[in-house]
């Protein structure tokens, strides 16, 4: 299997606490995209950094990639109650938008 | 942003019969679909890429006959699960793209219990 790795793969903090889940991949790729699936829903695109990026930011998200290293981390910062869910991360190794997804990260925030 | 709908939303059948799983876009052209398969509290599996018009490619160990995809149009693809069996119970979810995009639009996705 070409399914990247998750860890931790749950993590429960409070409110106001930074999140931090890290990815690992097998393949060369294009891009790595983080997504976001609440319980028993669909899947909310969080943020796409491309192979010759390093590090990009969206509000309270910053992702870092290391291809020397095929890892990548999304950090949620000042955490809230609503940013209970899943998250994955998945990687466009090229060839019409095809991912493979991460084992995933449940993350709980708690009040 | 890009919108992608799904129905039904929860099915429960019996073993035998067949479901369908409309997935469509609402405001663009999705010339790519994506089937998924999730097990609780587990990553995504992706069952076959469909593009408008041709054949649907399926992963490695996805049985065609018995997930049967239809992709006729650009805002609409199908997902018919064939003499469906109680392990083929799970939550199925699609995604659509353009050729434009980077990323994928996600359904809401189907839980599908057979008995």
């Amino acid at each position: 299997s070409q399914q990247g790795e998750e860890d931790p793969q749950a993590l429960s903090i409070q409110e106001g606490e930074n999140a931090t889940m890290n990815c690992s991949y097998k393949t060369s790729i294009n891009n790595l995209q983080w997504y976001r699936q609440n319980s028993g829903r669909g899947l909310v695109h969080l943020i796409l950094i491309r192979s010759n990026e390093r590090e990009k930011h969206s509000g309270r998200l910053r992702v870092t990639l290391d291809t020397s290293k095929k890892s990548s981390s999304l950090l949620i910062t000042a955490s809230r109650a609503a940013d209970t869910a899943s998250y994955f991360c998945a990687t466009d190794a090229g060839g019409g938008n095809k991912l493979t997804f991460g084992t995933g990260t449940q993350l709980k925030v708690e009040l | 942003g890009a919108v992608v709908s799904q129905h039904p939303s929860r099915v429960i059948c019996k073993s035998g019969t067949s479901v369908k799983i409309e997935c469509r876009s609402l405001d663009f052209q999705a010339t790519t679909m994506f089937w998924y398969r999730q097990f609780p509290k587990q990553s995504l599996m992706l069952m076959a890429t469909s593009n408008e018009g041709s054949k649907a490619t399926y992963e490695q160990g996805v049985e065609k006959d018995k997930f049967l995809i239809n992709h006729a149009s650009l805002t609409l693809s199908t997902l018919t699960v064939t003499s469906a069996h109680p392990e083929d119970s799970s939550f199925y979810i699609c995604s659509a793209s353009d050729r434009y995009q980077e990323t994928q639009y996600f359904g809401p996705g189907t839980r599908l219990l057979v008995l």
